[in-house]
Parts: structure tokens; C-alpha cells; sequence
């Protein structure tokens, strides 16, 4: 049964780069795409955009120029770094299988931005 | 990109009754890509249907989704204690993936 689970500091200071990484168990990272959302506190959810197991990447164009994706299969891991950070972005962040339809996922990690 | 905009906001039933949940698309969706999810507090969503009708491994079968073009629905034939959360849709069928703002289905 594969497993995901997100990794990476719950604060961040305003301006600076959030930085989370998602570790894949049971099962192959190479074959699929892999997807990052949040959800603000007392929110919906919102996607953030996915990475193909050979690096392609997808970005929501709200957040495109603040965002980078990557992908390490040797680790099996994925990554999310998201640029010049303010308080809007403190959200629960999920990573999750696949680039269409979502069936695992991670148990998601709460930044907060903050000084 | 596509606006999915979800009704009730809210819909308070008992368990035993039948719940209809509605996502509407600003513009049709490709290849009717069309997931919806179930979510509750403290864990992360559960998807229960893709592709607008079909049921993800393990998902009861009181569960059934239905639609096509902009229109589709969420069925839930019985409610159980257990079902009583929030439920997402989304959709994949466009390079931007959208969700619509969620129905919390609570207990009347």
C-alpha cells in the first residue's frame, strides 16, 4: 500500500521560501505524476500544481512564478519550494498521487507564515 | 480556467436519507473528468469518484456520481454516520486543475 508523507518546517518568515518534501513508500515513484495542494485555514482546497516522475511540471498559473517542483526517484521523493511567502500562503500542505483523479495521499503538514 | 461551483453549502439530513450533491462547471469538462471526494477534519480527502461516475476501489456503493458536460451529481443513497463531512469536487479535464468550494453534509 503506498504512503506519503509530507516533511519540512511548520513556520516560514514572510518573503522567504517554503520548502516541503513528499517520501513515497510501498510503491514506485517512477510511473506516475505527483501533486501538491493546500488549504487555508477555514478554506477549500486549492492545487498548487504536479511533477511527472521525469520532471515535467504543471503549475497553477496563481502561483506559477513563485513556484518550483522537482522530483528525486533515486530518493523517492518530491519537492515544493514556493517563493517570497506572506501570510495568505499558511495553509495545510497536501502532496498526493497522480495528476488527474487523487487516490493517495499524504496526511498533510500545517505551515504557518509568520515573523 | 473552470469555475466549479458547488449547492447546497450546506445540507442537513439524517442518517438513513438520501443526499444530492450538485457541481456545476463554468465551461464543459473535458472528457467529463470529474472527481469528487470526501473530507473530514484533521485528515486528508478521500477521493470516492472519478471520471463523473466511477467508484474508486473500496468506495460502498451507496456512493454514485453522475453527470456530464457542466452538470454532475454526488448520490449518496443512505447516509451513514460515517459520510457526515465535507465533499469536494474537482476537475481534471483542463491543464489547471479546479475544485469547487466544497458541501458540508451534517447531521440534522
Amino acid at each position: 500500500q503506498v504512503q506519503l508523507q509530507e516533511s519540512g518546517p511548520g513556520l516560514v518568515k514572510p518573503s522567504e521560501t517554503l520548502s516541503l518534501i513528499c517520501t513515497v513508500s510501498g510503491d514506485s515513484i517512477s510511473g506516475f505524476s505527483w501533486t501538491w495542494l493546500r488549504q487555508p485555514p477555514g478554506k477549500g482546497l486549492e492545487w498548487i500544481g504536479y511533477v511527472s516522475d521525469r520532471g515535467t511540471t504543471i503549475y497553477n498559473p496563481s502561483l506559477d512564478s513563485r513556484v518550483t517542483m522537482s522530483v528525486d526517484t533515486s530518493e523517492k521523493q518530491f519537492s515544493l519550494k514556493l517563493r517570497s511567502v506572506t501570510a495568505a500562503d499558511t495553509a495545510v500542505y497536501f502532496c498526493a498521487r497522480g495528476s488527474g483523479w487523487l487516490n493517495h495521499w499524504g496526511q498533510g503538514s500545517l505551515v504557518t507564515v509568520s515573523s | 480556467e473552470i469555475v466549479l461551483t458547488q449547492s447546497p453549502g450546506t445540507l442537513s439530513l439524517s442518517p438513513g436519507e438520501r443526499a444530492t450533491l450538485s457541481c456545476r462547471a463554468s465551461q464543459s469538462v473535458t472528457g467529463n473528468y470529474l472527481a469528487w471526494y470526501l473530507h473530514k477534519l484533521g485528515q486528508p480527502p478521500k477521493l470516492l469518484i472519478y471520471g463523473a461516475s466511477n467508484r474508486a476501489p473500496g468506495i460502498p456503493d451507496r456512493f454514485s456520481g453522475s453527470g456530464s458536460g457542466t452538470d454532475f451529481t454526488l448520490t449518496i443513497s443512505r447516509l451513514e454516520p460515517e459520510d457526515f463531512a465535507i465533499y469536494y469536487c474537482q476537475q481534471y479535464g483542463s491543464s489547471t486543475r479546479t475544485f469547487g468550494q466544497g458541501t458540508k453534509v451534517e447531521i440534522k
